[in-house]
């Protein structure tokens, strides 16, 4: 992912909203993807993943969308909470390459105003 | 616990000296994986370990670096002659398959280099 330096693209949503993250990845040949939530001080935890065979996966509260087609991935908060706040991160390999090591994108900062 | 864990924390040393940062990971992950993640970015993939061997090092930033675990679980980072720009956080993350499923992160070495 390109580098966004000291300046996290931000997003801010009142509590109780929802809340959308939005993600592009380049390499066509990416067929796993993962979302990560990152507090400060902590590691990347896992959120949600989906195959490139599909184009929607929800969970709790989460939704993943995939468009292969313009290759954008978004993460969908329903309910945002407080302790929603946090830095996400998109996430990638290809699998069907053999390459295991995931490919992180830069990150998007979410404040949830109480 | 059950998580990956990492040792030390936090760990302040001089230009030009040697490293080593520890990885325990989760037990019966046969894949072990090493990030580097620099202030406000995603992490960045260093090296993966499929049971003993290293099986993708090509994210090692120069022969400065170099990872080790000998028994197939603990693996050890060393860093040899180390730089200002080595500064960072280095993620730990294991996974139960080499298929590119979920990998579980740790809390992270800070790695700071005077």
């Amino acid at each position: 992912g390109e580098s966004v330096g000291l300046h996290l693209p931000t997003l801010s949503v009142q509590e109780g909203d929802n809340s959308i993250i939005n993600c592009a990845y380049s390499n066509s040949a990416s067929d796993y993807f993962i979302w990560y939530k990152q507090e400060s001080g902590k590691g990347p935890q896992f959120i949600i993943d989906i195959r490139s065979n599909m184009d929607k996966r929800q969970g709790q509260r989460v939704t993943v969308l995939l468009n292969k087609t313009v290759k954008h991935l978004s993460l969908q908060i329903a309910a945002t909470q407080p302790g929603d706040s946090a830095v996400y991160f998109c996430a990638e390999n290809s699998r069907d390459t053999g390459r295991r090591a995931l490919t992180f994108g830069s990150g998007t900062r979410l404040q949830v105003q109480p | 616990g059950a998580g990956v864990s990492q040792t030390p924390s936090n760990k302040v040393t001089e230009k030009g000296k040697y490293v080593e940062l520890r990885c325990d990971p989760i037990s019966g992950h046969t894949a072990l994986y090493w990030y580097r993640q620099s202030l406000g970015q995603g992490p960045e993939f260093l090296i993966y370990f499929q049971g003993t061997g290293a099986a993708d090092d090509s994210g090692l930033p120069n022969d400065r670096f170099f990872a080790v675990r000998p028994e197939g679980s603990v693996s050890t980072l060393k860093i040899q002659r180390t730089e200002r720009g080595d500064s960072a956080v280095y993620l730990c993350a294991s996974s139960t398959t080499s298929g590119g499923g979920e990998q579980f992160f740790g809390p992270g070495t800070r790695l700071t280099v005077l």
